[in-house]
Formats: structure tokens, C-alpha cells, sequence
């Protein structure tokens, strides 16, 4: 079964300032998903970016950007510029891309709370 | 982009009773949809895969006669927690990813059951 661990429970940065969620992941396949997903006091989850194991380039959404070590099951998730909006629950996660009997879903982290600075 | 609306937000209800959430996809076909359940300060667990016309596939430890799932729609999922009791109490998450395509998947805003 996939594992995903995220060891930083929670994690400070000051506005502007650029700050690294760290998380890594167990599973013997080489065809997934990864995503980061931010859930904000409104408890909505909300997708900030998504990477396909195939792609060697790491995934970027505006200030978003993730570090993707495939070896090493690695995937982090750098947000520049800290914004005080950016102040949630992150959750790293991950999917296997076979379709068939329950791969479909979604394995989430525990999470790492993100509080920003002003 | 992609709307799921769930629904009801917030509900409260006395132990021994029934209660169902209604999970919608508002502008898309959904042939998969996924119950969470979210204990406070935690992550979120799956609970079970709900697919279009047929029974739902449920996760090991998930009582499936306590927590009805049916999917009778392309666009609606719901989740009926049979004889609630105090310990159902928590955070329940329903998403859908659209027919046709496996890279989306979009998340309702949730529903807080709270047994007394």
C-alpha cells in the first residue's frame, strides 16, 4: 500500500519570505500522481499543484513550485512570497495512474499546518 | 472551473438516528466520486469509492451497513450514516473526478455531523 508522511506537523514563515513543506512517499510503482492540496480554515480543499511521475520537470503554478525527486520518493513544496492568504493545512498526496479495482484513489498526508507571519 | 456541492454544511442530529449527505457535481458527469471523513487536526481518510450503478467499494475498517453509500447518477453520490452515535461525529469530504479524464479531482466544502 502507498504511504505518504509529511514530518513537519507545522511550519512558520514570514510574509514575503519563502518558505519549503516537506513530504515524501512509499510505492512500488512508477506511474502516479502527486498533488498538494491547501485546506483553509473554510475546510475547502483546494488543489495548488500537480505532478505526473513520468514528467522529469518539476510542476509550477505562479508562486508555487515543487522539488520532485523520484528516486528518492521525494516531493516538496516551495511557496515564494509568502502571502498572509496562504496561511492553512497542507496536505501532500498521492494517486496511482492504473485505473483498475481501487487504485483510483487518493492517499493524503497528515498534513502540515502553514501560519504566515505579518 | 469544476463545482461540487455538497450538502448539508453543518448538521446535528440525536444519537440512533439516520442522516444523509448529498454529494452533487453541478457542471460536470461524475463516474467516481470518494467519501472522507476528517477527524479535527487530522487528514483526511478515505472512506469509500462510490461508482455510477454499482456498489460501492469500501475501505478495510469502514462499516459498510452503517455508512450507505449510493451513487445513482452520473452527478450525485450520497452518504447516509445509519444509527449515528457521538463517535460518528466529524468532518465528512465527498469529491468527484469527471468521467473521461483521471488527472481532476474536485472536493465539496464539506459537512460537519455532530451526534449528540
Amino acid at each position: 500500500a502507498q504511504t505518504v508522511t509529511q514530518s513537519q506537523p507545522e511550519m512558520s514563515v514570514q510574509e514575503a519570505e519563502t518558505v519549503t513543506l516537506s513530504c515524501t512517499y512509499d510505492t512500488s510503482e512508477s506511474d502516479y500522481y502527486l498533488f498538494w492540496y491547501k485546506q483553509p480554515p473554510s475546510r475547502q480543499m483546494i488543489l495548488v499543484i500537480r505532478q505526473e511521475a513520468y514528467k522529469q520537470q518539476n510542476a509550477t503554478e505562479n508562486r508555487f513550485s515543487v522539488n520532485f525527486q523520484k528516486a528518492a520518493k521525494s516531493f516538496s513544496l516551495k511557496i515564494s512570497d509568502s502571502q498572509l492568504g496562504d496561511a492553512a493545512m497542507y496536505f501532500c498526496a498521492y494517486r496511482s495512474n492504473r485505473h483498475s479495482g481501487g487504485y483510483q484513489k487518493v492517499t493524503f498526508g497528515t498534513g502540515t499546518k502553514l501560519q504566515v507571519i505579518p | 472551473g469544476a463545482v461540487v456541492s455538497q450538502h448539508p454544511s453543518r448538521v446535528i442530529c440525536k444519537s440512533g438516528t439516520s442522516v444523509k449527505i448529498e454529494c452533487r457535481s453541478l457542471d460536470f458527469q461524475a463516474t467516481t466520486m470518494f467519501w472522507y471523513r476528517q477527524f479535527p487536526k487530522q487528514s483526511l481518510m478515505l472512506m469509500a469509492t462510490s461508482n455510477e450503478g454499482s456498489k460501492a467499494t469500501y475501505e478495510q475498517g469502514v462499516e459498510k451497513d452503517k455508512f450507505l453509500i449510493n451513487h445513482a447518477s452520473l452527478t450525485l453520490s450520497t452518504l447516509t450514516v445509519t444509527s449515528a452515535h457521538p463517535e460518528d461525529s466529524s468532518f465528512y469530504i465527498c469529491s468527484a473526478r469527471p468521467s473521461g479524464t483521471v488527472k481532476k479531482l474536485f472536493f465539496g466544502s464539506g459537512t460537519q455531523l455532530s451526534v449528540l
